[in-house]
């Protein structure tokens, strides 16, 4: 059971490059979403979705693109990398809301250098 | 405003011992508690929850407790092995609005053998 899948592991933009960040998830989870993680911040909800077809804003939406066209996937856009946005990503997915059932599983992380 | 705290970045306890790790929220409509734990290189894994109509869960050799009047969380860890050595998230939300969870910045526990 392969659980939450992210590539890349790793990444090096220049600065004004695009890149998607791929997560993929094997559980039917309806729920999914994008962390950073940053030093001193914890983990910071950047977009999330409740379905196929829905997503929504988090914390720090700024700069990045997200879609769900399946249950599966959840692809996270940088339209424009900029050097804030080096950091590591993680995604995550839990099978819905309600006391436990919304604990998520999180993925190994795509740490992102943009120079 | 971080709504969600851990103030000790870090923590060395003897094998053996009781590690006790502490988390502040200061957002009186969360009613749901997970923490996490993380080893390097790898994404947190979670490890017990709490929802605010109790004041404690155990699981095995976790226990967290959960204050509401004082907004505090903490987790206890008896008795502490060497493979607890992790950093350990403390996470809060709305039970009901399913993703929209808030992270602390993490404690980094190191079991000394």
């Amino acid at each position: 059971n392969a659980g939450v899948t992210q590539t890349p592991k790793f990444q090096v933009l220049k600065t004004g490059q695009s890149m998607t960040l791929q997560c993929a998830q094997d559980m039917n989870h309806e729920y999914m979403s994008w962390y950073r993680q940053d030093p001193g911040m914890g983990l910071r909800l950047i977009h999330y979705s409740v379905g196929a077809g829905i997503t929504d804003q988090g914390e720090v939406p700024n700069g990045y693109n997200v879609s769900r066209s399946t249950t599966e996937d959840f692809p996270l856009r940088l339209l424009s990398a900029a050097p804030s946005q080096t950091s590591v990503y993680f995604c995550a997915s839990s099978y819905g809301t309600g006391s436990g059932q919304n604990i998520q599983y999180f993925g190994a992380g795509t740490r992102l250098s943009v120079l | 405003d971080q709504q969600v705290k851990q103030n000790s970045p870090s923590l060395s306890v003897q094998e053996g011992r009781i590690s006790i790790l502490n988390c502040d929220y200061t957002n009186s409509m969360f009613d749901y508690f997970l923490w996490y734990k993380k080893y390097p290189a790898e994404g947190p894994t979670f490890l017990i929850s709490i929802s605010s109509i109790k004041d404690k869960n155990e699981d095995g050799r976790f226990t967290v407790f959960l204050n509401k009047s004082a907004k505090h969380l903490s987790l206890h860890i008896v008795p502490s092995q060497p493979g607890d050595s992790a950093v350990y998230f403390c996470a809060a939300g709305d039970a009901n609005t399913g993703n929209q969870f808030y992270f602390g910045t993490g404690t980094s526990l190191t079991v000394i053998p």
